[in-house]
């Protein structure tokens, strides 16, 4: 079975640009998420999607951040425009039907972006 | 969501049990303790979850304190391959939203 999918693994930008990072989940999770992750912390969650919905959006800077899963299948992070503080690894994770505390959420390897 | 504390590091001799402590007094009585671990360069990777009960799986054993204040995971024979930044959850449904904290960094010595 495919784990996470996620692309690009590296990014590099000036800052001002745009920038995209796309995720395919594992086959049939319908619960998507997309994380930041600062050097040496813990993940931290931008945003969750139940299918197409957006759950939770509550931590998305959506003065810069956008994110978009118009299928219910894979999803799109973008910024725009990237400041340098956006530097940082950008981590998606599905998961099977919510609500069920056996759904363990699977992580991707991440986008790491680096911001000039 | 249940905050969390771990001490940010430690190490363990390879072939010996590696006891990871987590304090979660604000837990509620429904809250599930998780954890999920982190390789250098990789997304984390769930290990283990528990609610009263102590849990074991291929991974891990997970023993929660009967006030459910704290839980230690046991990783019983360390290899230098369960180096990783080791996180302790508490939250509803692993499905919904949880709260990563620092973590344990866990170093495994030859």
């Amino acid at each position: 079975e495919a784990g996470v999918v996620q692309s690009p693994r590296y990014k590099i930008i000036e800052k001002k640009q745009p920038v995209a990072f796309w995720c395919n989940p594992i086959s049939g999770h319908n619960t998507l998420y997309w994380y930041l992750q600062n050097l040496g912390q813990g993940p931290e969650l931008l945003i969750r999607y139940e299918n197409e919905e957006a759950v939770d959006d509550s931590q998305l800077p959506k003065d810069r951040f956008s994110a978009e899963r118009l299928k219910g299948v894979d999803s799109t992070l973008k910024i725009q425009p990237a400041e340098l503080g956006d530097s940082a690894v950008y981590l998606c994770a599905s998961s099977s039907p919510s609500g069920l505390a056996d759904n363990e959420q699977f992580f991707g390897p991440g986008t790491r972006l680096t911001v000039l | 969501d249940a905050k969390t504390t771990q001490p940010p590091s430690m190490d363990c001799a390879e072939g010996r049990a590696a006891n990871l402590p987590c304090n979660h007094s604000t837990i509620s009585g429904n809250e599930y303790v998780y954890w999920y671990r982190q390789i250098h360069s990789q997304g984390p990777q769930y290990i283990i979850h528990g609610l009263k009960n102590n849990e074991t799986n291929e991974m891990a054993s997970l023993i929660i304190t009967e006030d459910r204040k704290s839980s230690t995971l046991i990783l019983p024979h360390a290899t230098l391959r369960d180096t990783a930044v080791y996180y302790c959850i508490g939250g509803y449904s692993s499905a919904s939203k949880i709260i990563f904290g620092s973590g344990t960094r866990l170093s495994i010595r030859p």
